[in-house]
């Protein structure tokens, strides 16, 4: 079974740009959450979609944004960029047998110039 | 509120056991988890338990928990090289919202 796939996994933009990233489930689950890791505030949860519905959501501005398809594939956007946003952005799924188990993948690194 | 601490760091020699303490505020978590990350990767679900347990056992990964004191720790049985590496432990209460530790770093000389 596949596990999280995540794209992609770098990433160089410059101060104001936005970016997407996108996040593909592991097959059957239906759940899939965004982190944000930086070494000063360590992780911290941005928000969660389940069947395409926001279901819980973070402390972060409003430039930080999400959504879910059809097929359970996720991505996040992140407008106006600060050099502040520079991290490794990681997702993580549930579902399946076991909703409490969260796979991560293997997270994009997002460097803001 | 919700707050989750852990040491930064510990440094074991291989064969030792290596524990790995956290600490926790939130009494209404329902699951907690260990995650590991290696440099460069992402986070591998270690083990995890329900708030319900004590004690959940895993090959070499003991996980002990006291609700009463909100202490969660990871055991680490015969810890090897390939065990360095950064730790976390999370809470959760609110479906796919985890609430994270710093983290520890695990360093196991040889």
């Amino acid at each position: 079974k596949a596990g999280v796939t995540q794209t992609p996994r770098y990433l160089i933009k410059t101060r104001g740009q936005q970016v997407t990233l996108s996040c593909s489930p592991i097959s059957g689950h239906r759940s899939v959450s965004w982190y944000q890791q930086t070494p000063g505030q360590g992780l911290q949860f941005l928000f969660e979609y389940f069947s395409e519905t926001q279901r819980n959501k973070g402390n972060f501005p409003g430039r930080f944004s999400g959504r879910q398809f059809s097929n359970s594939r996720s991505e996040m956007n992140v407008s106006t960029l600060e050099l502040g946003d520079s991290a490794l952005y990681l997702c993580a799924t549930s579902g399946g047998t076991n909703y409490n188990e969260q796979f991560f993948g293997p997270g994009t690194r997002l460097t803001v110039l | 509120g919700e707050d989750v601490e852990q040491s930064l760091f510990l440094s074991v020699r291989e064969g030792d056991s290596s524990v790995i303490n956290c600490t926790y505020t939130d009494s209404s978590s329902t699951y907690l988890y260990w995650y590991k990350q290696e440099p460069g990767a992402g986070l591998q679900l270690l083990t995890y338990i329900f708030s319900n347990m004590d004690m959940k056992q895993d090959q070499r990964l003991t996980v002990l928990l006291n609700k009463k004191d909100k202490h969660l720790s990871l055991r680490i049985a015969d810890t090897q090289t390939g065990d360095s590496a950064i730790y976390f432990c999370a809470e959760n209460n609110q479906g796919g919202k985890l609430i994270f530790g710093q983290g520890t770093e695990l360093s196991v000389k040889p």
